[in-house]
């Protein structure tokens, strides 16, 4: 199987902050590596799919790059709603595997 | 608009069944992969299992492997997750999810229900 690691795994920032979670795969996954966000009593939402493409709908603040085993999600400027949890996912093989989350909190 | 709908989830004792369903609309269902993915409390997301549009081909996670049954009816744009032999370690949301496969990769889980709570506990 393959495994994900999320970097950092829980995080402190502020509204109008610039941050970057890293996830990491134990093997090359080419650019099947996909990034949610999932707010407490919610279902998890898409936001980018196969390395860099945004999810319709989803504000062009998020963007994703990467390749092979080591990717990135990066929030240009945090908004309040933007505060919760994300996940990596990898989609190249099954089973298929999630990061075990980057919780994002208000400094 | 596409919608998920999960039902079935509920208290059940250790080494119980329980079957999960899941309505799907607003989408041709039949032209997606499906799967459920679980969320213990407290805890991150699982994969437990997927099918494909047809029905043909299933995966299930090593944890569930043997235990739980993933099916579908496109007939009626319904998904099914049988769950055998449960465990208290198999208490979470279970949220059945679409994803668009294409070569066995997927695209992301597009779309998710919004989850049916199993617990297992005597």
């Amino acid at each position: 199987d393959i495994q994900m690691t999320q970097s950092p795994t829980s995080l402190s920032t502020s509204v109008g902050d610039r941050v970057t979670i890293t996830c990491r795969a134990s093997q090359n996954i080419n650019s099947y590596l996909n990034w949610y966000q999932e707010k407490p009593g919610k279902a998890p939402k898409l936001l980018i799919y196969a390395t860099s493409n945004l999810q319709s709908g989803v504000p062009s603040r998020f963007s994703g790059s990467g390749s092979g085993t080591e990717f990135t999600l990066t929030i240009s400027s945090l908004q309040p709603e933007d505060f919760a949890t994300y996940y990596c996912q990898q989609s190249y093989n099954t089973p298929r595997t999630f990061g075990q989350g980057t919780k994002m909190e208000i400094k | 608009q596409v919608q998920l709908v999960e039902s079935g989830g509920g208290l059940v004792k250790p080494g119980g069944s329980l079957r999960l369903s899941c309505a799907a609309s607003g989408f041709t269902f039949s032209d997606y992969y499906m799967s459920w993915i679980r969320q213990a409390p407290g805890k991150g997301l699982e994969w437990v299992s997927y099918i494909s549009s047809s029905g043909r081909t299933i995966y299930y996670a090593d944890s569930v492997k043997g235990r739980f049954t993933i099916s579908r009816d496109n007939a009626k744009n319904s998904l099914y997750l049988h769950m055998n032999s449960l465990r208290a370690e198999d208490t979470a949301v279970y949220y059945c999810a679409r994803e668009v496969v294409v070569s066995a990769t997927g695209l992301g889980f597009d779309s998710w229900g919004q989850g049916t709570l199993v617990t297992v506990s005597s």
